[in-house]
């Protein structure tokens, strides 16, 4: 069974820019989350979405909007990119909200210059 | 503020040591936790979790935590390490006080000599 699929791993930004994240989540899971992990914060709750609606959504800026699709597959996106906003994004899938057990992709490495 | 704390930030042991890592919550309400592991260069996987039952859990690798109610804690033990267990380990909780969310510690890094 493929496992969550992130695109790109890497990519490389400068300040003011926007970017969109992809995630494909497992097979047959129909949650999506997604994570910010930085050094010094760790992991941070961005948003969760279940069957295309927004279920919950964390402590961070409008800049950063989610989305996902009939399919599953999610998407994240940042606008005006700030230095700050340099981290790892994680996704993770799971077969239904409020489990707690959530399967993560390697993650997006976005560096912002 | 609800929170999830990892006492230590780091972890120095040795081959065959015990290890503890502690883990706070203070969230309120029915609370399922977890604790997640993630080895160099790997994407984060599960360890360990506690629904309900038996305060007392194991997980892969010989790996247990338990689950005091009264202390709002779910510390993460293994009797002897080994150096495979080089990694940075989360706990994390759900709460339905908190919505859907799965909230993480900052991580706890430990590193295994041999």
């Amino acid at each position: 069974k493929a496992g969550v699929t992130q695109t790109p791993r890497y990519l490389i930004k400068t300040r003011g820019q926007q970017v969109t994240l992809s995630c494909s989540p497992i097979s047959g899971h129909r949650s999506v989350s997604w994570y910010q992990q930085t050094p010094g914060q760790g992991l941070q709750f961005l948003f969760e979405y279940f069957s295309e609606t927004q279920r919950n959504k964390g402590n961070f800026p409008g800049r950063f909007s989610g989305r996902q699709f009939s399919n599953s597959r999610s998407e994240m996106n940042v606008s005006t990119l700030e230095l700050g906003d340099s981290a790892l994004y994680l996704c993770a899938s799971s077969l239904g909200s409020f489990t707690g057990e959530l399967f993560f992709g390697e993650g997006s490495r976005l560096t912002v210059l | 503020a609800q929170s999830v704390s990892q006492h230590n930030h780091h972890v120095i042991l040795s081959e065959a040591a015990s290890l503890e890592l502690g883990c706070n919550y203070s969230y309120g309400g029915t609370v399922n936790l977890f604790w997640y592991v993630q080895y160099p260069g790997q994407h984060l996987q599960l360890l360990l979790k506690y629904f309900s039952g038996d305060p007392l859990v194991k997980g892969i690798k010989g790996f247990e935590a338990e689950f005091i109610k009264s202390k709002f804690s779910f510390n993460l033990r293994k009797p002897s390490v080994q150096w495979s267990d080089t990694a940075e380990y989360f706990c994390a909780v759900i709460s339905n006080q908190a919505g859907t969310a799965l909230i993480f510690g900052k991580g706890t890094t430990l590193s295994v000599s041999s």
